[in-house]
């Protein structure tokens, strides 16, 4: 009963360094997405993939990239980290776009 | 403009009482709102998810109310457990893709 899966679960960074944070879904879903948690702040999606093959920008994508490896796979990486990308990170799947989305347990990152 | 918007913006309660928590939505078309729950330091997790036809849903001790007309809904709590503390976060789904409009939550603590 895994679910969405994030590695890691922590890292920190130095400002310039670059990073990929992975996610993995075992519940054979086709959309995926990437959102950032700030404090005081809602959800705010990053990238998403609404199915094996395509990807997509959500309303923050500026210093971020994507790539769906395979259906279960979906990974972001930051290619020249900054202290304003420091956030708590959230992988989530579903079946397909306007099903429920669940979640991994995210990756704490920090920048300094 | 579309937005989630979600009141008190915190609540300490005693064990065993009841609270309600509160949720404005400005997102048009609508189709449907979802309540989750996220535990600290864990992602969130769906409680419910209320469509347009649907004025009132329960789980368990959690009972969720929607009033399309008004765009309000509600999230009423009965007899708080200690596990109750979270933050819950109601979130409106918009656009072709069904992308999602995260409110910035309810931090709820429940003390013994």
């Amino acid at each position: 009963n895994a679910g969405v899966t994030q590695t890691p679960k922590f890292q920190v960074l130095k400002t310039g360094q670059s990073m990929t944070l992975q996610c993995a879904q075992d519940m054979n879903h086709n959309s995926m997405y990437w959102y950032r948690q700030d404090p005081g702040m809602g959800l705010r999606l990053i990238y998403y993939s609404a199915s094996e093959g395509t990807t997509d920008k959500g309303e923050v994508p500026n210093g971020y990239n994507v790539s769906r490896l395979n259906k279960r796979e979906f990974s972001l990486r930051l290619e020249s980290a900054a202290p304003s990308q420091t956030s708590v990170y959230f992988c989530a799947s579903s079946e397909r776009a306007h099903q429920p989305q669940h979640f991994g347990d995210g990756t704490r990152l920090s920048i300094l | 403009k579309n937005q989630v918007e979600q009141s008190p913006q915190s609540l300490i309660i005693l064990e065993g009482k009841n609270c309600t928590l509160q949720c404005n939505y400005t997102v048009s078309p609508f189709s449907n709102l979802r309540w989750y729950k996220q535990d600290t330091g864990r992602g969130p997790v769906s409680l419910t998810i209320m469509t347009f036809s649907e004025n009132t849903k329960s789980n368990g001790r959690y009972t969720a109310t929607l009033d399309a007309d008004t765009k309000q809904s509600s999230l009423h709590i009965t007899a708080s457990q200690l596990s109750d503390s979270a933050s819950y976060i109601c979130v409106v789904p918009f656009g072709s893709q069904g992308n999602l409009i995260f409110g910035k939550g309810t931090k709820l603590s429940v003390k013994p």
